[in-house]
Formats: C-alpha cells, sequence, structure tokens
C-alpha cells in the first residue's frame, strides 16, 4: 500500500460526458502528479501541482483540467469524452522540491468511455 | 528535450534465465529510478540511484547508474514468474520532473 488513494476504481460512461477523478497524497507529500496509461503503454505524464499550484504540465488535453485544494487532495476533470479517452489514470505523490523526486503511484481509475 | 530509451521493449524468457534491462539517454540525470508495474495496478518504487557508477541490490536485481550518469541497467538472475510485469524506469531532471522511459514488459514462463 502506497499510501495514496484514488477514488473511483472504475468508471464507465458515455462519449461527450464529463467525469472527475479524485486522488489524497501520501501524509506529508506536498507535490501530486497526474498520469495517463493506455492499453499496453508507457506513462504518459499529464499534470503536476504542488503545495496548490500548477508545477508543470505534460501532454494534457484542453478537455482536461485538474487543481489540487488545500488539504492536498487533487481533482482530475476530464470533459467532451471521447473513446481515445478510455485508460487507466494514475495519481501519484512525492514530497517535492526534492532531487531525487520519488514517486509514489496510487491504485489508478480504469475509465472506460463507450 | 530529454528523452529516456529502454531496451528491449518486450522480453520473454525461461524461468532460472539472467536479463538485463537498459536505460539511455544523452541527457545527465540527478536521479534514476526503476519501478515495476503489474497489470491493471500502479508503478511501484524498486530503486533509486543518485550517483555516478553507483550499484544497488535488491535480492536478484542489481541496479547500475552509469559513470555519467546518462544511462543506468537493470539486471536480473535467475529470474522466476513472480518478475514478470512492466520495468519502468525514469530519470530526474533539473526541475525535479521525471523523465520516463517507454517500459520494458517482461514476461518469465516456468
Amino acid at each position: 500500500d502506497s499510501g495514496v488513494t484514488q477514488t473511483p476504481k472504475h468508471l464507465i460512461t458515455a462519449t461527450g460526458q464529463r467525469v472527475t477523478l479524485r486522488c489524497s497524497p501520501r501524509s506529508g507529500d506536498l507535490s501530486v502528479y497526474w498520469y495517463q496509461q493506455s492499453l499496453d503503454q508507457g506513462l504518459q505524464f499529464l499534470i503536476q501541482y504542488y503545495n496548490g499550484e500548477e508545477r508543470a504540465k505534460g501532454n494534457i488535453l484542453e478537455r482536461f483540467s485538474a487543481q489540487q485544494f488545500p488539504d492536498l487532495h487533487s481533482e482530475l476533470n476530464l470533459s467532451s469524452l471521447e473513446l481515445g479517452d478510455s485508460a487507466l489514470y494514475f495519481c501519484a505523490s512525492s514530497v517535492g522540491g526534492d532531487r531525487s523526486n520519488e514517486q509514489f503511484f496510487g491504485p489508478g481509475t480504469r475509465l472506460t468511455v463507450l | 528535450t530529454q528523452l529516456l530509451e529502454q531496451s528491449p521493449q518486450f522480453l520473454s524468457i525461461q524461468e532460472g534465465e539472467n536479463l538485463t534491462v537498459y536505460c539511455n539517454s544523452s541527457s545527465v540525470f540527478s536521479s534514476l529510478q526503476w519501478y515495476r508495474q503489474e497489470p491493471g495496478e500502479g508503478p511501484v518504487l524498486l530503486v533509486t540511484v543518485v550517483t555516478g557508477g553507483e550499484v544497488k541490490k535488491l535480492k536478484r536485481l542489481t541496479f547500475q547508474f552509469g559513470d555519467a550518469r546518462k544511462d543506468s541497467s537493470l539486471h536480473i538472475t535467475a529470474a522466476q514468474p513472480g518478475d514478470t510485469g512492466l520495468y519502468l524506469c525514469a530519470g530526474g531532471d533539473s526541475n525535479y520532473q521525471l523523465i520516463w522511459g517507454a517500459g520494458t514488459k517482461l514476461i518469465i514462463k516456468p
């Protein structure tokens, strides 16, 4: 158990809909990262927040947005969903600001868009 | 743009054999991490190396960071079916970001 929690575990929705994925980082971690992983693919970095502020952006679509709240939990919002958005979405957390940047991953949310 | 190339992309071997997975870049990293991911689960951190030439062992797994901190290798001795998974390397850059390799899918057949 990494200490990172994600909800929901599974999500099935239709094209055009909007969903929200939630992540709670490990106790004490200030950074939260979001990743997308399509079937049999590597990790695609989407976005990072550090202590409530956006720190870095990766290959995140304009239809996707995220935020980190004062209690450090984070939400990833996906809108106007398309079939190609079906994937595993992982959240990871780290202490933040340290040289090694070790990240600890949650169990993921499996999104299926029908 | 910093890139990390992993090789091989896919490896299927018999139980008991040895194997090496490589992670290479033209860029220097402040640290290099290896993760293992099982199907449907999140990646799990195996090791972090930060010093050029550093070698770390984790039971039958040996990790090495290149002297110039541009490459790394993961060697597994006497592979077991439980070693099956996706192995990912990630390099830490100067902005505290991780640059991810595409992964090596390893299958160990009993």
